[in-house]
């Protein structure tokens, strides 16, 4: 596609359950991050795959958040047991060359009851 | 934390006017990027500044930087109402990652 996808754009769910979030990153982008925005506030970097190479998972915040990208391309960011604290928006993005400008998905707005 | 911090929070001028913000970071980078966040949308690549830049033109925006003050300025001339949205800038201390403050919201007034 053009741009950075994501689904679903919206997801509500109960505290306890387990939720997937999908990450669609434009063709031919090596890099591709995860972030996390809570509501007013600046991104959070989560998790970060380049290539083949072993993600850095440095800003996971507990161990039930997991991420994996398969073949390369779809991300899939994965929370367990969700608490009330993980409602907000998550925001994927991807780039090609180092040092280069992230593209940014419009994000999926998680909220947990 | 290499974060940058964004001044003023928020920021409210009359359609024409210039808006001016602020980002202050901790330590050295090799790149400063400022980005726009309509509501309910990602984030959109303004303009990115290089450690060995000092200042950048795209359009009605202007980019400084001054790296002895670990400081940057984001200048938008003759604001229109699209240009409501909240600006974030963001630093590049490695090779990949990127810190980001938590944003300056500009309301444009018609």
């Amino acid at each position: 596609g053009a741009g950075v996808s994501q689904s679903p754009s919206n997801k509500v769910t109960e505290k306890g359950k387990d939720v997937e979030l999908r990450c669609d990153p434009i063709s031919g982008h090596t890099a591709l991050y995860w972030y996390r925005q809570s509501l007013g506030q600046g991104l959070e970097f989560l998790i970060y795959f380049q290539g083949n190479s072993a993600p850095d998972k440095s800003g996971l915040p507990s161990d039930r958040f997991s991420a994996e990208r398969t073949g390369g391309s779809v991300s899939t960011l994965t929370i367990q047991r969700t608490q009330q604290e993980d409602s907000a928006v998550y925001l994927c993005a991807s780039r090609n060359r180092v040092k280069e400008p992230q593209h940014f998905g419009d994000g999926t707005r998680l909220s947990i009851l | 934390s290499q974060q940058g911090e964004e001044d003023p929070q928020a920021l409210s001028i009359q359609e024409g006017e210039n808006a001016t913000m602020n980002c202050s970071y901790k330590t050295s980078i090799n790149n400063l990027q400022w980005y726009r966040q309509n509501s309910g949308r990602g984030l959109v690549h303004l303009i990115l500044i290089r450690s060995n830049e000092r200042e950048k033109h795209s359009g009605r925006l202007r980019v400084t930087l001054d790296t002895s003050k670990k400081s940057s300025s984001l200048l938008i001339t003759a604001s229109r109402a699209a240009d409501t949205a909240s600006y974030f800038c963001a630093t590049m201390w490695n090779d990949y990652k990127l810190s980001f403050g938590a944003g300056t919201t500009v309301t444009v007034r018609a």
